[in-house]
């Protein structure tokens, strides 16, 4: 079985630019989370899909971070304008419905983001 | 307050050793709690999870909840090199949606 797919894995740009991170998640998997992880914390979710439809986008900062979950299987993160403190690794994460209660997520490798 | 408190250490531990990690939190709606592991550089993943209290094993890890205490702990038996990793408590509550909160990770080392 094929795992969650990230891209791209690192990416550094200066502060006030855009970026965007792609996640395409196993196969089946309705449930698709975004969590970012700064370096020394746990990762915090940002927004959770349900297929297509948004769950719980209440920790993401919506001035500056959007996330489109299209036709119900991959998904797209974008920054803009990025700034210094979203430097952090990008998780996406998938679960059959039912494992969102019981908290069996399943990660890709995330995307290591650098604000300079 | 956090809702999920865990100890960052690191941890240092020689091979064969028994660890113990350990979580707090504060929510008592939370109901399913999780153990993750997370190499450098590599998402989690998930070691166990049990539902409410009591004990659960796989093999040389053991998971143990106290829902009265509000503390859960994953112990991992002797202990090898290849354990060497960040431990991630996590714990899901019905919150209008289940919601799954992680700890911040304790960091362990295994010495051979």
């Amino acid at each position: 079985e094929a795992g969650v797919a990230q891209s791209p894995r690192y990416k550094i740009i200066e502060k006030r630019q855009s970026v965007a991170f792609w996640c395409n998640p196993i196969s089946g998997h309705a449930t698709l989370y975004w969590y970012q992880q700064i370096l020394g914390q746990g990762p915090k979710l940002l927004i959770q899909f349900q297929n297509n439809g948004v769950v719980d986008d209440s920790q993401l900062p919506k001035d500056r971070f959007s996330a489109e979950r299209l036709k119900g299987v991959d998904s797209t993160l974008k920054i803009q304008p990025a700034k210094l403190e979203d430097s952090a690794v990008y998780l996406c994460a998938s679960s059959w419905p039912r494992q969102a209660y019981t908290g069996e997520l399943f990660f890709g490798e995330g995307s290591r983001l650098t604000v300079l | 307050q956090k809702e999920v408190e865990q100890d960052p250490g690191p941890l240092s531990v020689p091979e064969g050793a028994i660890v113990s990690l350990n979580c707090t939190y504060s929510n008592s709606a939370f109901q399913y709690f999780m153990w993750y592991r997370q190499y450098s550089r590599k998402g989690p993943e998930l070691l166990m999870y049990t539902y409410s209290s009591g004990n659960k094993e796989d093999g040389r890890f053991t998971a143990q909840v106290d829902k009265s205490s509000k503390y859960i702990s994953l112990f991992i038996r002797d202990s090898q090199p290849s354990d060497s990793a960040t431990y991630l408590c996590a714990m899901s509550a019905n919150t209008g949606g289940f919601k799954t909160i992680f700890g911040a990770g304790t960091r362990l080392f295994v010495k051979a």
